[in-house]
């Protein structure tokens, strides 16, 4: 089974600053079958990205996602107060797709 | 609008047996995969299991392979989880989860509309 590792485990930041979550694989994934979520408290996850790159329908201009083979990023150009909430990435396309374990982005 | 709405959930004994169900409004039904998705209070995501359109193709996490069965009745737009032998550590938000691309198979699941959940709790 891959396996993906968020980090940070928690990001302290200020809003209108810039926000850089990284996903890491257990090994190269050999697609950019990764997906990035947003999940508030009490509330289901949000799709934001698709494809590694590709934003989901409705989704600000100032998320956007990078990365190949084994390291993703998703990073938030400038935190709005909407932002705060938890982030899960995950692999899809393979029988052994999963989520990573999530970075929580808190206001500092 | 399109909508997934949960329901089923609840408090059960260990080794009981519940039944999830899942109504889907606003979008054709019959023609995406859907998923289960659960989250125990607090934690992470895991995807529990899957079922392609015309439940040809169901996929199981090994955590509940055996134990819990998935199904569909598209004429009835719902989609269901029955969740036998039920262990505490099943103790969950549930989420009914629709994949965005038509005709997928269980392995490309990634989601654009999720339910609000439903908790289950397993405990004596």
């Amino acid at each position: 089974e891959i396996v993906l590792t968020q980090s940070p485990g928690t990001l302290s930041l200020s809003p209108g600053e810039r926000a850089t979550l990284s996903c890491r694989a257990s090994q190269s994934l050999g697609t950019n079958y990764l997906a990035w979520y947003q999940q508030k408290p009490g509330q289901a996850p949000r799709l934001l990205i698709s494809g590694a790159f590709s934003r989901a329908t409705g989704i600000p201009a100032r998320f956007s996602g990078s990365g190949s083979g084994a390291d993703f990023t998703l990073t938030i150009s400038r935190l709005e107060p909407g932002d705060f909430a938890v982030y899960y990435c995950q692999l899809y396309g393979t029988s052994r797709g999963t989520f990573g374990q999530g970075t929580k982005v808190e206001i500092k | 609008e399109e909508q997934l709405v949960e329901s089923g959930g609840g408090l059960v004994k260990p080794g009981r047996s519940l039944r999830l169900s899942c109504a889907a409004s606003g979008f054709r039904f019959d023609d995406y995969a859907m998923h289960w998705v659960r989250q125990p209070p607090g934690k992470g995501l895991e995807w529990v299991s899957g079922i392609n359109w015309n439940s040809g193709d169901i996929g199981y996490a090994d955590s509940v392979k055996g134990r819990f069965i998935i199904s569909r009745d598209n004429a009835k737009n719902s989609l269901y989880l029955q969740m036998n032998s039920l262990r505490p550590e099943d103790t969950a938000f549930y989420y009914c989860a629709k994949v965005p691309v038509e005709m997928a198979t269980v392995i490309f699941r990634y989601f654009d509309l999720w339910g609000r959940g439903t908790l289950v709790t397993v405990s004596s």
